[in-house]
């Protein structure tokens, strides 16, 4: 069964530095994977996605992600981190043949000022 | 795109009621899913509901505490039978859309959050 693992339910980072939220996949074919931002209290919002273009996607707000093949990854990143940035974040695959969308258990990124 | 519309927005409701829930999408859409996000939790996906056919659902979620309906292309219910507190959770409706490049991509609704006292 495809699936996502999101491997820290929590991530603190101090606000300029680096952000690395994980996210692996298992998957028999070339999978659809998307990052969600949700904020306190909002809705969800569509980060990015990789849909077997460019191996390395940029998003919004300074985010991208690289899909690794051989490490079977599409880790989150963002060069510097700002106060706006805490949120919930979600891995999501789009699973081959059903076509459903499951989400990872949710990263915590908490930025410290 | 799509742009998703639910009611109602929030409810509050007694123990042993139902509620129905509806999502109306601006546009026709072959796949439409129903998850329920409970407090400080992921999305849990509960079904998939085709139009002219019956709704898959995911293990642990059963027809007859969440019967949907799919009567068309842009509407579906979802109704939450037999309420208990447990039930108390976010739910949204979303919508599988093919878009330019031949890669899809999924629409949220704003959510209906239900509290179950």
């Amino acid at each position: 069964a495809q699936s996502v693992t999101q491997l820290d339910s929590h991530v603190s980072v101090s606000e300029g530095t680096p952000v690395l939220l994980r996210c692996n996949y298992s998957s028999s074919y070339s999978p659809s994977l998307f990052w969600y931002v949700q904020h306190p209290n909002k809705g969800l919002q569509l980060l990015l996605k990789y849909t077997s273009a460019a191996t390395l996607v940029k998003g919004i707000n300074g985010f991208e992600a690289e899909f690794k093949k051989s490490e079977t990854s599409f880790h989150l990143t963002k060069p510097s981190a700002h106060m706006s940035d805490a949120a919930e974040y979600f891995c999501v695959v789009r699973t081959s043949g059903t076509y459903k969308y499951i989400f990872g258990t949710g990263t915590r990124l908490k930025v410290l000022a | 795109s799509a742009v998703i519309s639910q009611k109602p927005s929030r409810d509050i409701c007694q123990r042993g009621t139902s509620l129905t829930i509806q999502c109306q999408v601006d546009s026709q859409v072959t796949m439409m899913f129903w998850y329920r996000q409970q407090p400080g939790q992921s999305l849990t996906l509960i079904a998939t509901a085709n139009q002219g056919s019956e709704a898959t659902y995911e293990s642990g979620f059963v027809i007859d505490k969440f019967p949907i309906s799919r009567p068309n292309l842009t509407f579906s219910t979802l109704t939450v039978s037999n309420m208990s507190p447990e039930d108390s959770s976010i739910y949204l409706c979303s919508v599988d859309v093919g878009l330019a490049g031949r890669y899809n991509e999924q629409f949220f609704g704003p959510g209906t959050r239900l509290t179950v006292l």
